[in-house]
């Protein structure tokens, strides 16, 4: 079953920390990888995509890769509390001309 | 600078009536998605279009009909609607499948 596994949290950490978040996926042959950032009340915004393996920084966001374990992860250093969100992990799965497969999201709570 | 945009924001419907709830997206992107989340439950796609003049189902695409009218706009219709439909409805474009998507406010949706 092609599935995209995320921890629901909440995750807190106090501010200034960094926040590591997890994402597992059942396809091996999968692709593209997206993190997107849902306040509450909102819609999902997109903060970074990784399509190759390793370590790919935008700003205090760290998108890391390993395609041979089957997990994307999103560190965000020195966490504000306006980072308090809900991060959901999206993964274009290699099975043909097939959309997104997102998973449910990790709360993050970054305390004060 | 518009992006995605769905009309209506907000709607109230009781059981049985019908309603097309409305997206357009202005970066000519390929492929548009419609989901529906709810509380727990994650982003669960209802119906989707790869290209214009062409639909499929997703996930969860009982109660509903979708009409990608032009590259443009891509509707989803509620002929009979249901308790079950209260929602948030998002709509989503994107450039091709293995590309980011970029979503829409939502339209949030009661059924009494």
């Amino acid at each position: 079953q092609k599935e995209v596994e995320q921890n629901s949290g909440p995750l807190s950490v106090p501010e200034g920390a960094i926040a590591s978040l997890n994402c597992t996926y059942s396809d091996r042959g999968s692709q593209s990888f997206f993190w997107y950032r849902q306040y509450s009340g909102k819609s999902p915004e997109l903060i970074m995509f990784i399509y190759s393996n390793g370590d790919k920084e935008d700003g205090r966001f760290t998108a890391q890769l390993n395609k041979a374990s089957q997990y994307v992860s999103l560190l965000i250093r020195d966490s504000q509390p306006s980072d308090s969100a809900t991060y959901l992990c999206a993964v274009n799965l290699n099975s043909g001309n097939t959309p997104l497969v997102f998973g449910k999201g990790t709360r993050l709570s970054v305390i004060a | 600078n518009a992006g995605v945009t769905q009309t209506p924001k907000f709607q109230v419907l009781k059981t049985g009536q019908s309603m097309t709830l409305q997206c357009a997206q202005d970066m000519n992107h390929n492929s548009m998605y419609w989901y529906r989340q709810d509380p727990g439950m994650g982003l669960r796609l209802i119906y989707y279009s790869a290209s214009e003049g062409t639909t499929d189902k997703g996930e969860v695409p009982n109660g509903y009909n979708v009409s990608r009218l032009n590259k443009r706009e891509f509707s989803l219709r509620l002929e009979s609607a249901a308790p079950s439909q209260t929602s948030v409805y998002f709509c989503a474009s994107s450039d091709g499948q293995h590309q980011p998507q970029h979503f829409g406010d939502g339209t949030r949706l009661s059924i009494l």
